[in-house]
């Protein structure tokens, strides 16, 4: 069955950065695109960007251009998500989403989650 | 940048219908689908491409799109539906949620 399983909570400092972590199991890692998605505490769902894990390409939402890095290893079948310059509203749980995948390509749907990453940003 | 609008929350009794409304300029030329995030728990995908339901979602859960809305109905709901519920489309290669619906069912 499909697994995305993400790496363990995080303490932040203003300033600092985080690498939160997706490892993928029960699927052709590089045939589906990978999401990430935030939630703030009590807040709604936040669209981050999308990687191809199949060649690395990348598309960011434009909040978050210059800030995120998303990179994938295709040996350990993982993706991975960078955010930079954390402030306290960047507290938040992260998500990796795996896209449904159409005709090879994106379908800008989100057909498994990972069980969310929580990053505390905090002096 | 393009948005879509879902009211806070919406109230349903037990075995009645709930219907649960996303809004967006011209939505109806694009495909919308549904998630349903339960407290503490991540989202699950229970509608996609307008009205297709993934395996293991109940047939109580459909949903349609034109115009300017989207629409998720849940026949029959059952206690075990309350949750947050929350549309998305994509635009310009960009994922647009909506803001989240909160569904009680008491």
């Amino acid at each position: 069955q499909v697994q995305l399983v993400q790496s363990g909570a995080e303490v932040k400092k203003p300033g600092a950065s985080v690498k939160v972590s997706c490892k993928a199991s029960g699927y052709t890692f590089t045939s589906y695109f990978m999401h990430w998605v935030r939630q703030a505490p009590g807040q709604g769902l936040e669209w981050m960007g999308i990687i191809n894990p199949s060649g690395g390409s990348t598309s960011y939402a434009q909040k978050f251009q210059g800030r995120v890095t998303m990179t994938r290893d295709t040996s350990t079948r993982t993706v991975y998500m960078e955010l930079s310059s954390l402030r306290s509203e960047d507290t938040a749980v992260y998500y990796c989403g795996r896209d449904r995948g159409c005709s090879g390509g994106s379908c800008y749907e989100l057909d498994q989650w990972g069980q969310g990453t929580l990053v505390t940003v905090s002096s | 940048s393009y948005e879509l609008t879902q009211p806070p929350s919406v109230s349903v009794s037990p075995g009645q219908t709930a219907s649960i409304t996303c809004s967006g300029d011209k939505l109806g030329d694009k495909y919308a689908c549904w998630y349903q995030q339960k407290p503490g728990q991540s989202p699950v995908l229970v509608i996609y491409q307008d009205t297709k339901r993934p395996s293991g979602i109940p047939e109580r859960f459909s949903g349609s799109n034109s115009g300017n809305t989207a629409t998720l109905t849940i026949s029959g709901t059952q206690a075990m539906d309350e949750a947050d519920y929350y549309c998305q489309a994509w635009d310009s290669n960009t994922v647009v949620f909506g803001g989240g619906t909160k569904l009680t069912v008491l």
